[in-house]
C-alpha cells in the first residue's frame, strides 16, 4: 500500500503561482499504470477534484480550473506535482493528492476512485 | 459536472445503534453497458486521510468492517453503518466517477448521541 506526501508553501500571495509536489512512496508511479489525482477543500467546504494525471503524462483538468492548472509527473523522482496561477483567496485549502484507480472498460482505462489519499497541506493564500 | 448531494448533513447515533447516509446525484451514475453504478464512499477522521470505503455503489474495499454497506443503484445511494462504534465518528463523502470531472458529496458528519 503506497504513502502519499504533499510537500509546498503553506502560504502564498494573491496573484503568485502556487506549486505543489506529491512524493509517492511504496509503489512506482511509471510501473503501476495508475493515475494520480490533486483534490482539495477550501475551509468548511466540500471536496473538489482538480486534476490528474497518468503515468505517462496523460491529464484530465477541472473545468473550472483548467486554465489555471498543470499537472506534471516526474517518474525518475517517483513524484507528481500541481501548479496553479493566479492565486485569490477563493484558493485557500488544503490541498489532497491520491493514487487514482482506472477501471479498464471498452478499451480505456477510466479513472475512478481514489485510494490511498495523502495528509493534506494547508495553503493559504493572503497577503 | 454532476452534483452530488448527500443527506442529512450531519447526524448523531447512539453506539450499537444504524446510522443511515444518503447521497443522490443529478444524474444516473449507473452504466448501462456493464449495469454498473459508479460511486464511491470515504471516511475521513479527524486528522487523518480520506479513506476509500465502498466502490461500485456496494464493493467493501479490503479490510473496511462488515457493518459499512452500500447499497442503492442509478441516482440514490445509501451507506449504512449497521451498528455505530466510537471509532466511526468521522464526516463521510460519495463521490461519482461515472463522468470525467469527478465529484464529491459535501459530506455528512457522524457523531455518538
Amino acid at each position: 500500500h503506497p504513502q502519499l506526501q504533499e510537500s509546498g508553501p503553506g502560504l502564498v500571495k494573491p496573484s503568485e503561482t502556487l506549486s505543489l509536489t506529491c512524493i509517492v512512496s511504496g509503489d512506482s508511479i511509471s510501473s503501476s499504470g495508475y493515475y494520480w489525482g490533486w483534490i482539495r477543500q477550501a475551509p468548511g467546504k466540500g471536496l473538489e477534484w482538480i486534476g490528474s494525471i497518468s503515468y505517462s503524462g496523460s491529464t484530465y483538468y477541472s473545468p473550472s480550473l483548467k486554465s489555471r492548472i498543470t499537472i506534471s509527473v516526474d517518474t525518475s523522482k517517483n513524484q507528481f506535482s500541481l501548479t496553479l496561477n493566479s492565486l485569490t483567496a477563493a484558493d485557500t485549502a488544503v490541498y489532497y493528492c491520491a493514487r487514482h484507480h482506472y477501471y479498464f472498460w471498452s478499451g480505456y482505462q477510466n479513472p475512478v476512485w481514489f485510494d490511498p489519499w495523502g495528509q493534506g497541506t494547508l495553503v493559504t493564500v493572503s497577503p | 459536472d454532476i452534483v452530488m448531494t448527500q443527506s442529512p448533513d450531519s447526524l448523531a447515533v447512539s453506539l450499537g445503534e444504524r446510522a443511515t447516509i444518503n447521497c443522490n446525484s443529478s444524474q444516473s451514475v449507473l452504466y448501462s453497458s456493464n449495469k454498473k453504478n459508479y460511486l464511491a464512499w470515504y471516511q475521513q477522521k479527524p486528522g487523518q486521510p480520506l479513506n476509500l470505503l465502498i466502490y461500485w455503489a456496494s464493493t467493501r474495499k479490503s479490510g473496511v468492517p462488515d457493518r459499512f454497506r452500500g447499497s442503492g443503484s442509478g441516482a440514490d445511494f445509501t451507506l449504512t453503518i449497521s451498528s455505530l462504534q466510537a471509532e466511526d465518528v468521522a464526516v463521510y463523502y460519495c463521490q461519482q466517477y461515472y463522468s470525467n470531472s469527478w465529484t464529491f458529496g459535501q459530506g455528512t458528519k457522524v457523531e455518538i448521541k
